[in-house]
């Protein structure tokens, strides 16, 4: 199975702050890799598809890029709602994998 | 508007069975595959396989072969998972999710709102 693994694993930024999270892939995946966001005691929400597409209704500031087996998930002026764990997920081979995920914290 | 609705926290003991259900409405339900992910407490997710109520073809993750049994009623809109025999090691949140056809493969969106599953002597 095809493994991710974000970096980092937890991080506190305050607002206004522009945010990276990293995503490996352990072999290329092309572009098949989407981002979620879940919020405490909440179900995912799909935030970006095919690396950097922004799904319907997310914000703007969001930005996901990278191809192969380097992706980022960016989020350029941090808000006070975006605090949660933000999991990676690629959809090139079966079976499906998940990264591990990356806390984000508001300080 | 397009909602997957999950049945409710179940407490089991070891060794029983269980069948847990995801509705959905708000679009054609048989058109989408409808995929399930477990995540244990505190833990990351993971993707158990997908079904398409079209034709209940099926995918399954092979770590999860021959531990669960995915299925569906396309005439209720409701796609199920059942264990046989429950484990300790099955208590988890389930979360059921819609397949998207826009992303090219298999991201997901909605998801329902999970049911916990306790196992537990």
């Amino acid at each position: 199975a095809i493994q991710l693994t974000q970096s980092p694993s937890s991080l506190s930024a305050s607002v206004g702050d522009r945010v990276t999270i990293t995503c490996r892939a352990s072999q290329g995946i092309y572009s098949a890799l989407a981002w979620y966001q879940q919020k405490p005691g909440k179900s995912p929400k799909l935030l970006i598809f095919s690396a950097s597409t922004l799904e319907s209704g997310v914000p703007s500031r969001f930005r996901g890029s990278g191809s192969g087996t380097d992706f980022t998930l960016t989020i350029t002026s941090l808000q006070p709602e975006d605090f949660g764990t933000y999991f990676c997920q690629q959809f090139s081979d079966y079976p499906i994998t998940f990264g591990q995920g990356t806390r984000l914290e508001i300080k | 508007e397009v909602q997957l609705v999950q049945s409710g926290a179940e407490v089991k003991k070891p060794g029983e069975s269980l069948k847990i259900s995801c509705e959905g409405s708000g679009y054609s339900f048989s058109d989408f595959w409808i995929g399930w992910v477990r995540q244990m407490p505190g833990k990351g997710l993971e993707w158990m396989g997908i079904i398409y109520p079209g034709d209940s073809n099926t995918r399954i993750n092979p770590s999860f072969e021959g531990q669960v049994t995915m299925s569906v009623d396309a005439s209720i809109n409701t796609a199920y998972l059942r264990w046989s025999s429950l484990k300790a090691s099955d208590t988890a949140i389930y979360y059921c999710a819609r397949r998207l056809r826009h992303c090219g493969g298999d991201c997901y969106d909605p998801w329902g709102q999970g049911t916990l599953v306790t196992v537990s002597s």
